[in-house]
């Protein structure tokens, strides 16, 4: 068990630009959630996938975010035209389907939009 | 709609001292509470759960009761150590897998 891994850790880009980060999974886990977490915040949901099909999409994920999963294993969250109120911790999740409430997280990608 | 409220911090402790981290919820449903734990340099991960009402999550020496009647599982530990600094996470879930979070209470604890 490798646990929940996010690359790249940090990102600085300049506003305008397009962001993609990627999340492998515990190999095992059918179910992947993407938060953001901002400085002195609780995580906030923005989407979850069981295996491939995304079930659910928050309202705080504008059209200029989009994920995918495509074949059930890692997932991608990619950010068009950044905007500074984009920076943030961009966390991700994984669990087995019926044991949901456990989610395992890896450490997260902080985006930083200049 | 559904959410989560915690006390501010940061809690300030001696090792050894009693602590209490508050959390209040509101919800639709019948929601099943949560408190996940993120030490330094780490990711999220749960600490104790509870389903439904009156039903007391614990480990590691940590404890939360579901109240129904005041919407509140707060979490307790009889003596803290410094390796329990920490930020607290009190989260619910209602039918689905979602969870939806508090804002977090840092805890500092000092020999």
């Amino acid at each position: 068990d490798t646990g929940v891994s996010q690359d790249p850790r940090h990102k600085i880009t300049k506003r305008g630009q397009n962001v993609t980060f990627r999340c492998d999974p515990i190999s095992e886990h059918n179910r992947l959630y993407w938060y953001r977490q901002t400085l002195g915040q609780g995580p906030e949901f923005l989407t979850y996938f069981q295996n491939e099909a995304q079930l659910e999409k928050s309202r705080l994920l504008s059209d200029r975010f989009s994920a995918e999963r495509p074949k059930g294993s890692f997932s991608t969250l990619e950010i068009q035209r950044t905007e500074q109120g984009d920076s943030a911790m961009y966390l991700c999740a994984s669990s087995l389907e019926g044991l949901g409430e456990k989610l395992f997280f890896g450490s997260g990608t902080q985006l930083s939009v200049l | 709609g559904n959410s989560v409220t915690q006390m501010e911090g940061p809690v300030t402790l001696s090792e050894e001292a009693f602590l209490t981290i508050n959390c209040t919820y509101t919800a639709t449903g019948y929601p099943s509470l949560f408190w996940y734990v993120q030490y330094p340099g780490e990711g999220l991960q749960l600490l104790l759960k509870a389903t439904k009402a009156d039903d007391k999550g614990s480990n590691k020496g940590f404890e939360a009761t579901y109240r129904k009647e005041t919407t509140s599982f707060h979490l307790e530990k009889g003596s803290v150590q410094v390796s329990d600094s920490a930020v607290y996470f009190c989260a619910l879930s209602v039918n689905t897998d979602k969870l939806i979070f508090g804002t977090g209470t840092r805890l500092q604890v000092f020999p």
